[in-house]
């Protein structure tokens, strides 16, 4: 079955204590992204990677990391969680768009809820 | 820079009522649209989607047809069900960009027996 996987579903921590999220698509699609939904903004794309080694920032990139060794995994990193990282954060996979007829279109994990106190 | 705005939630409506939910965009070109669905607990997945003006995409009963004139692309259906309350989220991607997608606030649709 054709999916994006995403570890932990649900997580608290405290401020300062490093955690990292893991993605994984097994569609081979280059294309992965993160984003963070909050009330009243929507999603909001944190960092994006094309292809293996290449990722570049979104809109909102502060405090986060990321890294694409493998084409199949882009696990989002908190260094150092603040309050203000408490969101509900969404792994997002497709194929390159390259074209007219290739919308980009993504296909999503289910989330994970972040807490930090 | 390009952008989407949807219509504020939550919309309350009785099982087999009519639905619309408003989406405008502002985009440079000629964007693709999407509207994506989110039930709860779950992630989002693509509802329709259209690719240039006066496209219509349809799914599940659901429409939205591409109006380059008004830069609206309007969710409707027919009769809704108790099993279509989620929220309703719309979306653009920019034309030669990457693969991002521009999210709307999303609307949240509760259907009542």
């Amino acid at each position: 079955e054709a999916q994006v996987t995403q570890n932990p579903r649900y997580l608290i921590t405290v401020t300062g204590k490093k955690l990292t999220v893991t993605c994984s698509q097994n569609m081979n699609h280059e294309y992965m992204s993160w984003y963070r939904q909050d009330p009243g903004l929507g999603l909001r794309q944190i960092y994006y990677s094309m292809n293996v080694e290449v990722t570049d920032k979104g809109d909102v990139p502060e405090g986060y990391k990321v890294s694409r060794k493998e084409k199949r995994n882009f696990p989002l990193i908190l260094e150092s969680p603040s309050p203000n990282q408490t969101s509900l954060y969404f792994c997002a996979s497709s194929l390159l768009r390259t074209g007219t007829y290739n919308t980009g279109e993504l296909f999503f994990g289910e989330g994970s809820r972040l807490t930090v106190l | 820079g390009d952008s989407v705005t949807q219509m504020e939630g939550p919309v309350t409506l009785s099982e087999e009522a009519f639905l619309t939910i408003n989406c405008t965009y502002t985009a440079t070109g000629y964007p693709s649209l999407f509207w994506y669905v989110q039930y709860p607990g779950e992630g989002l997945q693509l509802l329709l989607k259209a690719t240039k003006a006066d496209d219509k995409g349809s799914n599940k009963g659901f429409e939205a047809t591409y109006r380059k004139e008004t830069t609206s692309f309007h969710l409707e259906k027919g009769s809704v069900q108790v099993s279509d309350s989620a929220v309703y989220f719309c979306a653009l991607s920019a034309r030669g960009a990457t693969n991002k997608l521009i999210f709307g606030t999303g609307t949240l649709l509760a259907v009542q027996p």
